[in-house]
């Protein structure tokens, strides 16, 4: 099985813009498409990013997701935060065994 | 509009039993594979188990092999996980979630909470 690791938090102002990353252990993170969810409080999981960098339609194009071969990691990147983007941010890959893996989440706070 | 209502949780003690339900609607049901996540209380969210469409492919993750068992009934839209020999350790809160594409877990149901204890 593989491990993709987040950080355990991440703080920025409104209006600037961050970037999350998930790096991947055992196996190459160009491989098998990546996640990205975030989830406010009290509320489910939403997807922002698909296939690495594919925003759904209700998704602002503030949302981006990039992947990074070199570093084997992926990246989640904010711009222009809002205070409603304040959440936890999840990624999510799967291997060829059908095996699915969550990152261990990341916690936005917009100050 | 795509609906997942999750039910069956509750207080159970360590050793026991429960079959959690999600009940599916707005979508093809038998078109997609479905997936079980939940999330320990405070704690991050953990892939349980996935079924493909009709039920002939199923996945786990490995600290529930053996343990947990994921169906589906399409004729009545609604996927399950029967959990037994529960343990502390799955205490959470469990969701229902639709896949599309590659593993991308486009709706996911409100959650039932599962509560293991004495």
């Amino acid at each position: 099985n593989f491990m993709l690791t987040q950080p355990h938090s991440v703080s920025e102002s409104p209006g600037k813009t961050i970037s999350i990353s998930c790096t991947r252990s055992g196996g190459s993170i160009a491989s098998n498409y990546v996640q990205w969810y975030q989830q406010r409080p009290g509320s489910s999981p939403t997807t922002v990013i698909h296939d690495h960098n594919q925003r759904p339609s209700r998704v602002p194009d503030r949302f981006s997701g990039s992947i990074d071969s070199s570093s084997n990691s992926a990246s989640l990147t904010i711009s222009g935060l809002k205070t409603e983007d304040e959440a936890d941010y999840y990624c999510q890959s799967y291997d060829s065994s059908n095996y699915v893996v969550f990152g261990g989440g990341t916690k936005l706070t917009v100050l | 509009e795509v609906q997942l209502v999750e039910s069956g949780g509750g207080l159970v003690q360590p050793g026991g039993s429960l079959r959690l339900s999600c009940a599916a609607s707005g979508f093809t049901f038998s078109s997609y594979w479905m997936s079980w996540v939940r999330q320990a209380p405070g704690k991050g969210l953990e892939w349980v188990a996935n079924i493909k469409q009709d039920g002939s492919e199923k996945f786990y993750v490995d600290s529930v092999k053996g343990r947990f068992s994921i169906s589906r009934d399409n004729a009545r839209n609604s996927v399950h996980l029967q959990m037994s020999t529960l343990r502390a350790e799955d205490t959470a809160v469990y969701y229902c979630a639709r896949i599309t594409g590659w593993y991308n877990n486009d709706y996911w149901g409100q959650g039932t909470l599962v509560t293991v204890s004495s």
